[in-house]
């Protein structure tokens, strides 16, 4: 059974603060994602990687940045958090190609 | 970019009836179109998808159909039932590597 875990569900934060969010995934793929989902926009891409150091911006990159040092660690970064970052993020990972997306549950950020 | 649109944005029925949720995509290149459900507090989890060399799949209760022709898809859930209540989103790929652009969501709501 394929796990994706989040290192927190819930994070209160507060403006200007540096903000990690932690995702490990157990399967081994190669792909792996973080979305923030908002009522009524979706999942939007934030950034994905489809390799070890490998990053590709995705739809809202902007205020955010990543970490990919191992194959089953994804690391979302909130270099200077922003109450407009107050959202769901959610990770995900993949094998490969159109694949199906495993998803963690969620951290849901409140910023202060 | 891919633009993927979705209605209604909330939907309730009555149990033993059926549900259908609709999704149009913009760009014609697009050849996988996956559907997730998402429970309350919960990450989305692959239901059902199809790929564009097909028009129709069923999967038990779930069934989903595409027209690439007019650039639809759309979800038929039959005899429904209350653990069927949930967000339901559509997506489509984009031409750009293992990239997924889902749509805003539907809430369903199974009446018992």
């Amino acid at each position: 059974d394929v796990k994706v875990t989040q290192s927190s569900r819930y994070l209160v934060k507060r403006t200007g603060e540096k903000v990690f969010l932690e995702c490990v995934q157990d399967m081994d793929h190669e792909n792996m994602f973080w979305y923030r989902q908002d009522p009524g926009l979706g999942l939007r891409l934030i950034y994905f990687s489809y390799d070890v150091k490998m990053k590709e911006k995705g739809d809202i990159p902007e205020g955010y940045s990543v970490s990919r040092e191992k194959k089953e660690r994804f690391s979302l970064i909130l270099e200077s958090a922003s109450t407009n970052q107050t959202s769901m993020y959610l990770c995900a990972s993949s094998f490969q190609g159109k694949d199906t997306q495993y998803f963690g549950p969620g951290t849901r950020l409140t910023v202060l | 970019g891919e633009n993927v649109e979705q209605h209604p944005s909330t939907l309730s029925v009555q149990e033993g009836d059926s549900a259908v949720i609709k999704c149009t995509y913009s760009d014609s290149a697009s050849n996988y179109f996956p559907w997730y459900k998402q429970e309350l507090g919960k990450g989305p989890q692959l239901i059902i998808d199809i790929r564009s060399n097909v028009g129709e799949k069923k999967d038990q209760r779930i069934a989903v159909t595409l027209n690439k022709t007019a650039k639809h898809f759309s979800l038929h859930i039959t005899e429904t039932q209350p653990e069927d209540s949930a967000v339901y989103f559509c997506a489509a790929s984009t031409a750009s590597y293992d990239k997924v652009i889902f749509g805003p969501g539907t809430s369903l709501s199974v009446i018992p």
